[in-house]
């Protein structure tokens, strides 16, 4: 099951600055660092942030993360059409015998 | 790169074995995890494997019904599901890296459980 909240939905207009959070515990995010996963439908998961604020090679500099305490916020600037996607945060959770914890996803839409 | 075996159609209290075969690196070098999504559902950690050594840890969740297994002559990590319900209905992936930097994905196994 998720240990990791997130809000179901978010939405903005091309160009707009979209945020979303994941809020977990002392165990998840208060203990590990955090990652972010972009899911187009049909799909595989793609890392869009990992270590809170690292974005992989080849991730436009519009996604950004940030951590504090026992939530973490990614946030989409300058956002395009083809940021319509399923976003996932994922952390590691050392109450739960060392398992890795994915959120509940929040779709976002491009209006 | 990271392939998959093809989709799966079992009949509930049977086993599904997922084979990931992979290339292009060192094989024992790198944890290869498993990740599950049900239909219109988010994702679900599995757990992941050591292909160095082979050990495992599985969510709580899984334990005692999740086999992972590797075979390093062919570079291929497998992951044995049993006594399916109409629950474990989902695509399958296998997953190396995925806290970065760079993550790798199969391109997922869908598992029908129907009778």
């Amino acid at each position: 099951q998720s240990v990791l909240t997130q809000p179901p939905s978010a939405s903005g207009t091309p160009g707009q600055r979209v945020t979303m959070s994941c809020s977990g515990s002392s165990s998840s995010i208060g203990s590990n660092s955090v990652n972010w996963y972009q899911q187009r439908p049909g799909t595989a998961p793609k890392l869009v942030i990992y270590s809170n604020d690292q974005r992989p090679s080849g991730v436009p500099d519009r996604f950004s993360g940030s951590k504090s305490g026992t939530s973490a916020s990614l946030a989409i600037s300058g956002l395009q059409s083809e940021d319509e996607a399923d976003y996932y945060c994922g952390a590691w959770d050392d109450s739960l015998n060392g398992s890795y914890v994915f959120g509940t996803g929040t779709k976002v839409t491009v209006l | 790169q990271l392939v998959q075996s093809e989709t799966e159609v079992k009949n509930p209290g049977a086993s599904v074995k997922v084979s990931c075969k992979t290339s292009g690196y060192i094989f024992s070098a790198y944890y290869l995890h498993w990740v599950r999504q049900a239909p219109g559902q988010g994702l679900q950690w599995v757990g992941r494997i050591n292909p160095d050594n082979g050990g495992t840890n599985l969510a709580q969740k899984f334990q005692g019904r999740v086999t992972m297994t590797r075979d390093t002559s062919i570079s291929t990590a497998y992951m044995e599901l049993s006594s399916l319900t109409s629950d474990d209905t989902a695509v399958y992936y296998c997953v190396r890296d995925p806290q970065g930097p760079r993550d790798y994905w199969g391109q997922g196994t869908l598992v029908t459980v129907s009778s």
